[in-house]
């Protein structure tokens, strides 16, 4: 069965670094989210993205977010200067159509020191 | 505003009983809702899913049901197995925007 994979699984990083998140999507997917879930809590969404522009961002993603689908199977979320309330386990979806389930990845564990 | 919740935090189950995990949400726009089961270090996993216009929907050990006069929905999972431990969310997306709301979760635990 078609997964959306997600890379790296653990991420350590320095406050005030970039960091960029990476996922794959499926294959026939044409919607993209990213949602973030902060240990013990349910999972927040982030971002959607469809046709190489965003539909729909939260209040979380403010400016020191972006998204972006460099070539035809990649979906990368930079976080630009990151914060130690970064700290979270990001996922990745991907669905066919907004009507239809999304299927999430196994997530970025992101530690900021 | 917006919000989905789940009534209970944990649940525990005997093996092999039934496991019922309720849900309730406040947006009454919502027409489409999932029900997604979380292991541990993994992705919420799809199992199941219900448009506003059904009440009940079986897949294979699991059914979803939906009270749309009380915003209610509920999972039951027949003949729970020691594989069904995880934390169970129930989620809501409205027809306006493609965005999933998730509720809090329950852990559901299965005693031996």
């Amino acid at each position: 069965e078609p997964e959306v994979t997600q890379t790296p699984s653990h991420q350590v990083t320095q406050m005030g670094q970039e960091v960029i998140l990476r996922c794959v999507p499926i294959s026939n997917h044409l919607y993209f989210y990213w949602y973030r879930q902060i240990l013990g809590q349910k999972v927040e969404f982030l971002v959607s993205f469809y046709n190489n522009e965003i539909s729909e961002k939260s209040e979380i993603f403010d400016d020191q977010f972006s998204v972006e689908r460099p070539d035809g199977s990649n979906f990368t979320l930079k976080i630009r200067s990151t914060k130690l309330e970064d700290s979270a386990m990001y996922f990745c979806a991907s669905t066919t159509g907004q009507d239809q389930p999304q299927h999430f990845g196994d997530g970025t564990r992101l530690s900021i020191l | 505003g917006e919000s989905v919740g789940l009534h209970l935090p944990t649940l525990s189950v005997q093996e092999g009983d039934n496991s019922i995990i309720n849900c309730a949400y406040s947006n009454s726009a919502s027409d489409y809702f999932i029900w997604y089961k979380q292991e541990s270090g993994k992705g919420p996993q799809f199992i199941i899913d219900i448009r506003s216009n059904m009440d009940k929907r079986q897949g294979q050990r699991v059914t979803v049901l939906l009270n749309k006069t009380v915003k209610h929905l509920s999972l039951q999972i027949a003949a729970t197995q020691p594989g069904d431990s995880a934390v169970y969310f129930c989620a809501e997306i409205t027809n306006r925007d493609d965005k999933i709301i998730f509720g809090k979760g329950t852990r559901l635990h299965i005693l031996p």
